[in-house]
């Protein structure tokens, strides 16, 4: 079965600093890996995806992750981010092998941006 | 384009009562997920749907009834709610197996 580990449950950082939030995931056939991003009060939406070829994936407001087979890791990382960057953050899992194409959710990582 | 569409926002119910959550997309798409979320747990898939009156359970299944006459509609039902159902549901869709995932707004349900 798949599973997904966010290793930080909270990531506060200061306005213009880099961040990473880490994801693994435990999986014993090929993955699809996904993260998104939830602001309150509002649903989950893709940040981006990595379902095969370059192991370096950019998605949207200057995020970028990096499949790591070997590790079993799909990092997300921002350079510098901004005060509108707070948000909870989810590392999701598919596969070939994934009945009924489900996601496989970690358990999220607040991060906070602060001036 | 209106997407995927969740009703209603907010539910207040009590512990016994039958609620049924909506969810409703645009897009024709084949797969159609019920999630709920809660501190500490992340999201955990509910049930879900591969296409028109196919359904199968998640890993929370117990406590919930799904259906799924037509394809862009795809209900929640609570048969007889206790508190610990109290959560915020998301139903979302996608093209195929492949495809990302798009969520509706979600609904926060309190069983009192």
């Amino acid at each position: 079965a798949q599973s997904v580990t966010q290793l930080d449950s909270q990531v506060p950082v200061f306005e213009e600093a880099p961040v990473e939030l880490r994801c693994n995931y435990s999986s014993s056939v090929s993955v699809y890996l996904f993260w998104y991003v939830q602001y309150p009060n509002q649903g989950l939406q893709l940040l981006l995806k990595y379902l095969s070829g370059s192991t370096l994936v950019k998605g949207i407001n200057g995020f970028e992750a990096e499949f790591n087979k070997s590790q079993t890791s799909f990092h997300l990382r921002k350079p510098s981010v901004h005060i509108s960057d707070t948000a909870e953050y989810f590392c999701a899992v598919s596969g070939p092998g994934n009945q009924g194409g489900k996601l496989i959710f970690g358990q999220g990582t607040e991060l906070s941006v602060k001036p | 384009d209106a997407g995927i569409t969740q009703s209603p926002r907010y539910k207040i119910t009590e512990t016994g009562r039958q609620v049924t959550l909506m969810c409703h997309q645009t897009w024709s798409h084949s797969y159609m997920f019920w999630y709920r979320q809660d501190l500490g747990h992340g999201l955990r898939l509910i049930y879900y749907s591969a296409a028109a009156d196919i359904t199968d359970k998640g890993e929370v299944p117990d406590g919930y009834v799904v259906s799924r006459s037509k394809t862009e509609n795809f209900p929640l039902t609570l048969e007889s709610a206790t508190r610990s159902q109290t959560s915020v549901y998301f139903c979302a869709s996608k093209y195929d197996s492949n495809s990302p995932l798009h969520f509706g707004n979600g609904t926060r349900l309190t069983v009192t």
